[in-house]
């Protein structure tokens, strides 16, 4: 079976344009989450999307948005981008939104904004 | 409020030695922890997670970790290492009162020397 799948791989912006990153997760998966790693740190959890409804949402500005399809795949975006912004991007997804459900990773969007 | 501390940014351990990763974690409530690996350039791959049951986990690639909540630590050991051991190891706790959002550590950087 196919694992979580992002598109697209690399991407490279200019300061206060916008972005969108997609998710695609593991079939039979109703739950996907969004992470931002910058170089160097651990990845820190931007939001959780569960059969379609937001279930969480980290410390992050207004700038970022993000939804949830029938499909259950997700977009990310980013409005206005700063330089700040350039990390990896990983989204996760899970059967369910429970704290016991394993997530999986996907291999990560790598943003650069210039 | 839940984190997770991993002492150590870099380890190096020669070929066929003992690696240890440390991690403590900080939680109000009985915590779920997990130890992920990244390597260059792609996402995280769980190796092993404590949701509650047997203190002692055993994952993937004969890495194991250990549970003790009087030390609220979470090491990763393995008993010989290989080259292919070389990555980036990171801890993350969840609370079961948040979901499953992920806090992780700021990772460590494993280095196997041949």
């Amino acid at each position: 079976d196919a694992g979580v799948t992002q598109s697209p791989t690399h991407l490279i912006k200019t300061r206060g344009q916008q972005v969108t990153l997609r998710c695609s997760p593991i079939s039979g998966h109703k739950s996907v989450s969004w992470y931002q790693q910058v170089l160097g740190q651990g990845p820190q959890f931007i939001f959780q999307y569960y059969e379609k409804e937001e279930r969480g949402r980290g410390n992050f500005p207004d700038r970022f948005s993000a939804r949830q399809f029938p499909n259950y795949s997700s977009e990310l975006n980013v409005n206005a981008l700063l330089l700040g912004d350039s990390a990896l991007y990983l989204c996760a997804s899970s059967l369910g939104d429970r704290s016991t459900d394993t997530q999986y990773f996907g291999p990560g969007t790598r943003l650069t904004v210039l | 409020a839940q984190s997770v501390t991993q002492l150590g940014s870099h380890v190096s351990v020669s070929e066929g030695a003992l690696v240890l990763l440390r991690c403590n974690y900080s939680s109000s409530v009985p915590p779920y922890l997990f130890w992920y690996v990244q390597y260059p350039n792609q996402g995280l791959q769980l190796l092993l997670k404590y949701t509650s049951a047997a203190t002692l986990v055993k994952g993937i690639n004969d890495f194991e970790a250990e549970f003790k909540k009087s030390e609220t630590s979470f090491h990763l050991t393995k008993p010989s290492a290989h080259m292919s051991d070389a990555a980036e190891y990171f801890c993350a706790v969840i609370s079961g009162s948040t979901g499953n959002q992920f806090y992780f550590g700021t990772g460590t950087s494993l280095t196997v020397i041949p």
